[in-house]
């Protein structure tokens, strides 16, 4: 079984400032990772992904997440948060292929909202 | 973005009503998944399809059922609507299954 745990449901930082978000999994087997981000009223957009090649992954919008397995950890990091930022962030988990079949589906974090101060 | 589009985009209905809402693809994409989301719980699976025909239920499959009879469309029944299935719902489409999911729109069901 996988299971994801975002540390924190609200962030709240300065324009400029260094946005962290904490996303951590247990899962039996190597996983893939995702973070995907929500703005109001809309759908999930996937941020960046994790599928076992480079263990620091770029993403959309100046995002990266590092891969950290003897942690088990997968925080989604940018350097300077942008009023744009401002959104729902989703941590998500699925098996990796070496972990057999898993249809791909996923596994949600409860989710953080981000709010940018100006 | 991705080709999905989910209909309606909001329905208010009654209790002990069926419901059905349809996500539609134009990527021909193999894999596709319904999610609710419900504030504090983040999205929970409901059911999934990995081909015509093919589907399986997710996490919290009771009360509702699917059905796929071509590779774009990918229908989600409420049998018998109650109060707790208010909430969002989110179709997701998957090329590959486990590189990633896109998302639809999203449709908000609300249930007297």
């Amino acid at each position: 079984a996988q299971s994801v745990t975002q540390l924190g449901s609200h962030v709240s930082v300065s324009e400029g400032a260094l946005v962290l978000l904490r996303c951590n999994y247990s899962s039996s087997v190597p996983p893939y990772l995702f973070w995907y981000v929500q703005y109001p009223n809309q759908g999930l957009q996937l941020l960046l992904k994790y599928t076992s090649a480079a263990t620091l992954v770029k993403g959309i919008n100046g995002f990266e997440a590092e891969f950290k397995k003897s942690e088990t950890s997968f925080h989604l990091t940018k350097p300077s948060a942008h009023m744009s930022d401002a959104a729902e962030y989703f941590c998500a988990v699925t098996k990796g292929y070496a972990g057999g079949t898993s249809y791909g589906k996923l596994t949600f974090g409860q989710g953080t909202i981000l709010t940018v101060h100006p | 973005d991705a080709g999905i589009t989910q209909s309606p985009r909001h329905k208010v209905t009654e209790t002990g009503t069926p419901v059905t809402l349809r996500c539609h693809q134009t990527e021909n994409h193999r894999y596709m998944y319904w999610y609710r989301q419900d504030p504090g719980h983040g999205l929970r699976l409901i059911h999934y399809s990995y081909g015509v025909k093919d589907t399986d239920k997710g996490e919290v499959s009771d009360g509702y059922s699917v059905s796929r009879s071509k590779t774009e469309d990918f229908l989600l029944t409420l049998e018998s609507a109650t109060s707790s299935q208010t909430s969002v719902y989110f179709c997701a489409i998957s090329e590959s299954g486990g590189l990633g999911q896109y998302f639809g729109p999203g449709t908000r069901l609300t249930v007297l």
